[in-house]
């Protein structure tokens, strides 16, 4: 099973600044399966990103993914009070699927 | 595409616990399907999916218990969790996979808690 670590825990940041979190796999997987959700508090996770970079349907070109092997990142431009929320990373590429810890970002 | 879970919001210790999840606007044959968790204040955990009638794969740490099934005449995925503990009280989703891969629809989810 693939483990996945996500950092920080939390993360407290400002309206406009900028967050980076980061998701460590414990071995590569398959092409850069690994995909990024949003989850607000009492609602479900939203697809964010996926392959590594892409960005859903409908996500703003304010986040983006990048990274590969077993070192990802997602990055938040120009935070808004709307980006509070935990954000958690999942990969793909295995036939187990499994999520990092999750990461809460507070805006 | 719109997937809504369903099932008793409380089961007993050492019962198993049965949840639906209807699927609309989608057809079951086309996509893999999973099972998600969230304990309370904790993390996602990954169940496991199933394609087509009954190609599965399950989350090694649930294997024993778990089975998932789906009856495409009524558009439904099934989750049968069996011997059930404390542990495993949590929301439970259910969840669309693109092409067998991420995760691009969500049902809202349901609670189940166990309990005497």
């Amino acid at each position: 099973e693939i483990v996945l670590t996500q950092s920080p825990g939390i993360l407290s940041l400002s309206p406009g600044e900028r967050a980076t979190l980061a998701c460590r796999a414990s071995q590569s997987f398959t092409s850069n399966f690994l995909a990024w959700y949003q989850q607000r508090p009492g609602q479900a996770p939203r697809l964010l990103i996926f392959g590594a970079s892409s960005r859903a349907a409908g996500i703003p070109d304010r986040f983006s993914g990048s990274g590969s092997g077993t070192e990802f990142t997602l990055t938040i431009n120009r935070l808004e009070p709307e980006d509070s929320a935990v954000y958690y990373c999942q990969q793909y590429g295995d036939s187990v699927h499994t999520f990092g810890q999750g990461t809460k970002l507070e805006i | 595409v719109q997937l809504q879970e369903s099932g008793p919001g409380l089961v007993k210790p050492s019962e198993t616990l049965s949840l639906t999840c209807t699927v609309s606007g989608d057809f079951l044959n086309d996509n893999y399907w999973s099972w998600i968790r969230q304990p309370p204040g904790k993390g996602l955990e990954w169940i496991g999916n199933i394609f087509y009638r009954s190609t599965t794969k399950y989350n090694p740490s649930l294997k024993n218990r778990v089975t998932i099934s789906v009856d495409r005449s009524k558009n439904q995925v099934f989750l049968r969790l069996n011997s059930v503990t404390a542990a495993d009280t949590a929301v439970y989703y259910c969840a669309r996979h693109f092409d067998g891969t991420y995760l691009n629809y969500w049902g809202q989810g349901t609670l189940v808690t166990v309990s005497s």
